[in-house]
């Protein structure tokens, strides 16, 4: 089974701190997503990458940023995390576009 | 992104009833994936459908995609506590398009 693996299950910074979420994927796949959830907001995409050193903004990319060096591993910063970035954040890798995604068990920061 | 509305957004059933969620895009689809999310877990997929007219089964669990490419469904037949979640469609490929915001669906034993 692919893994995706999130670095931290939970996590609490100060605001004004810079934040890196890592996320890891074991089984090649091209493209990885970076997902903030909450309450009756569903999942909403902030960058997504579709090969190494590229990406792309999602719907809600700001206040983030994201590196991707290597193929298997996806970051996610927050340069300056205020308040409304606390959240739970998902990570999510997909062997190729048009297919299903594997999500990492999930990150809940809370930024205070 | 192009976004997927789901319907209803929570469903309380008893178990052993059935259950329905409806996902409907108003722009043709070039798939549907739908997803569980446990309480306290991450989404998990389930399936994707491609075609038009796509029906396809997993145990108590119905997914069809519209002719029209436009809408889709998860259905359940029989519902056990096991289901307790929330279901998620969405749509992957070149299309930039969300996820739908969910269906909540709770069991009552």
């Amino acid at each position: 089974d692919v893994k995706v693996t999130q670095s931290s299950r939970y996590l609490v910074k100060r605001t004004g701190e810079k934040v890196f979420l890592e996320c890891v994927q074991d089984m090649d796949h091209e493209n990885m997503f970076w997902y903030r959830q909450d309450p009756g907001l569903g999942l909403r995409l902030i960058y997504f990458s579709y090969d190494v050193k590229m990406k792309e903004k999602g719907d809600i990319p700001e206040g983030y940023s994201v590196s991707r060096e290597k193929k298997e591993r996806f970051s996610l910063i927050l340069e300056s995390a205020s308040t409304n970035q606390t959240s739970m954040y998902l990570c999510a890798s997909s062997v190729d576009r048009g297919y299903g995604y594997t999500f990492g068990s999930g990150t809940r920061l809370t930024v205070v | 992104g192009q976004q997927v509305m789901q319907i209803p957004q929570y469903q309380h059933v008893q178990e052993g009833e059935d259950f329905t969620t409806y996902c409907n895009s108003s722009t043709t689809l070039s798939n549907i994936q739908w997803y569980k999310q446990r309480p306290g877990g991450h989404p998990v997929f389930l399936i994707q459908l491609v075609k038009s007219g796509e029906v396809k089964k997993q145990k108590r669990l119905t997914f069809q995609f519209g002719e029209a490419k436009k809408n889709s469904s998860l259905h359940i037949t029989a519902t056990q506590t096991t289901d307790v979640g929330t279901y998620f469609c969405h749509s992957g490929g070149y299309q930039k398009v969300t996820f739908g915001t969910g269906t909540k669906l709770q069991v009552i034993p």
